[in-house]
């Protein structure tokens, strides 16, 4: 079983509507989690850190749920410029694991 | 700051030759760390460092080599090339193995 584990999409979704991601991990020693962005044939950046009380960026939020073991990311008001693919990752003493990721297209 | 910095941008190799991956970083990070990413298999770690000096090997170290002389550099050594190490790779620094990383521009890498 991969680590982190995300449904690849394409998730095909209207300007303004609201999209949300989940990604589950397995190993419960990790110490950090984040989701990230990556454009095409770019390197992946960082879109925000994820705790247990939750991260709210603008209309971005993410939550941890540590007892199930799964991460998601509400983006609310969509944007075209929010297509990408979305990268869970999960961090620990073994360096940041990450999910293979999950391709958002947003339709105008 | 520059960030992370990787040179080449682009490189296409034949099949035993050697080359080396350049990678630095100005943010006086102690941790780096070196990816490849393939189509439908996502980022997979080759080989990090926790600091200069100290290296340690990823999930997919075969074929790659890697040293760290000092805290801003991390070279990532191909060996003998081959047409599986074709793939994107791209190195990333932070302050520690479980820190949010910050990611170079990547290497298109092209083993004929």
């Amino acid at each position: 079983r991969k680590e982190v584990e995300q449904d690849p999409g394409p998730f095909n979704v209207p300007e303004g509507a609201t999209v949300a991601f989940n990604c589950t991990y397995s190993n419960s020693a990790s110490q950090s989690f984040f989701w990230y962005r990556q454009d095409c044939r770019k390197e992946p950046k960082l879109l925000m850190s994820v705790y247990s009380s939750g991260n709210e960026d603008g209309r971005f939020t993410a939550q941890l749920n540590r007892a199930s073991q799964y991460i998601s990311l509400l983006i609310r008001d969509s944007k075209l410029s929010d297509s990408a693919t979305y990268l869970c990752v999960r961090g620990g003493a073994d360096g940041l694991t990450f999910g293979k990721g999950t391709h958002l297209i947003i339709q105008p | 700051n520059a960030g992370v910095t990787q040179t080449p941008k682009f490189q296409v190799l034949k099949t035993g030759q050697s080359m080396t991956l350049q990678c630095a970083q100005d943010m006086n990070h102690e941790y780096m760390s070196w990816y490849r990413q393939d189509p439908g298999m996502g980022l997979r770690l080759i080989h990090y460092s926790v600091g200069a000096g100290i290296t340690d090997q990823g999930e997919v170290p075969n074929g790659y080599n890697v040293s760290r002389s000092t805290t801003e550099d991390f070279p990532l050594r191909l060996l003998s090339a081959a047409p599986s190490q074709t793939s994107v790779y791209f190195c990333a620094s932070s302050y520690s193995s479980s820190g949010a990383g910050f990611f170079g521009p990547g290497t298109r890498l092209t083993v004929l």
